[in-house]
């Protein structure tokens, strides 16, 4: 059974066209998370949410935003893509925020031309 | 400036050797976590250990922490071809609460 799900789970966009992706859970978990993965390398964290408040990193770049309509759902909006941002998009969620195991979802590659 | 640093970054074994990766982190945590990541796929939670602990257990899976040293170990005993991946260790500050960091990851190949 899903968990954390995110659509689609391959996106391509071209350069400079805005674009959104999805992430839904039906764990009812209080924090969701935006990561980011480029190819060989770490996840990097862009912002969480804990209920409706909003936590962004301070590295994350201005053209990287969030919503959170309700609890199951989060989205990644990217206001102008560049090809530096063509990497795989992890969301999480989590109960807590300290000392707490995080779902991931299977990711969205996303592809910029 | 990285927190999780890993070692090694590729390790090739034979099934049913023992696996070991290491990772060494900087400032004080609260907790260490290790995942999984299958080629394209998500993260998957293997284990977390708190600062406190010294030792954890789950199946085949043996974690050590080691504060002083500022260090952890992931030991996968009797692998299979089915554990190949990439393993990352993940670090929630002292300050940073909710925060992993991510190591670079150990990438294990386990041929048949």
């Amino acid at each position: 059974d899903a968990m954390v799900i995110q659509n689609p789970r391959y996106q391509v966009t071209q350069f400079g066209k805005p674009v959104t992706l999805s992430c839904s859970q039906t764990l009812n978990h209080n924090v969701m998370y935006w990561y980011q993965q480029k190819s060989s390398q770490a996840p990097k964290l862009l912002f969480h949410y804990y209920d409706k408040d909003f936590n962004n990193e301070a590295d994350t770049p201005d053209n990287f935003q969030s919503r959170r309509p309700n609890t199951s759902f989060c989205f990644l909006d990217i206001r102008s893509p560049g090809l530096g941002d063509a990497a795989m998009y992890l969301c999480a969620t989590s109960r807590g925020t300290s000392r707490e195991t995080q779902y991931f979802g299977p990711g969205t590659r996303l592809l910029v031309l | 400036s990285q927190q999780g640093e890993e070692d090694p970054q590729a390790l090739s074994i034979q099934e049913g050797e023992n696996a070991t990766m290491n990772c060494s982190y900087k400032t004080s945590i609260n907790n260490l976590q290790w995942y999984r990541q299958n080629s394209g796929r998500g993260l998957v939670h293997l284990i977390l250990i708190r600062s406190n602990e010294r030792e954890k257990h789950s199946g085949r899976l043996r974690v050590t922490l080691d504060t002083s040293k500022k260090s952890s170990s992931l030991l996968i005993t009797a692998s299979r071809a089915a554990d190949t991946a990439s393993y990352f260790c993940a670090t929630e500050g002292g300050t940073s609460y909710g925060k992993l960091t991510f190591g670079q990851g150990t990438i294990l190949t386990v041929h048949p």
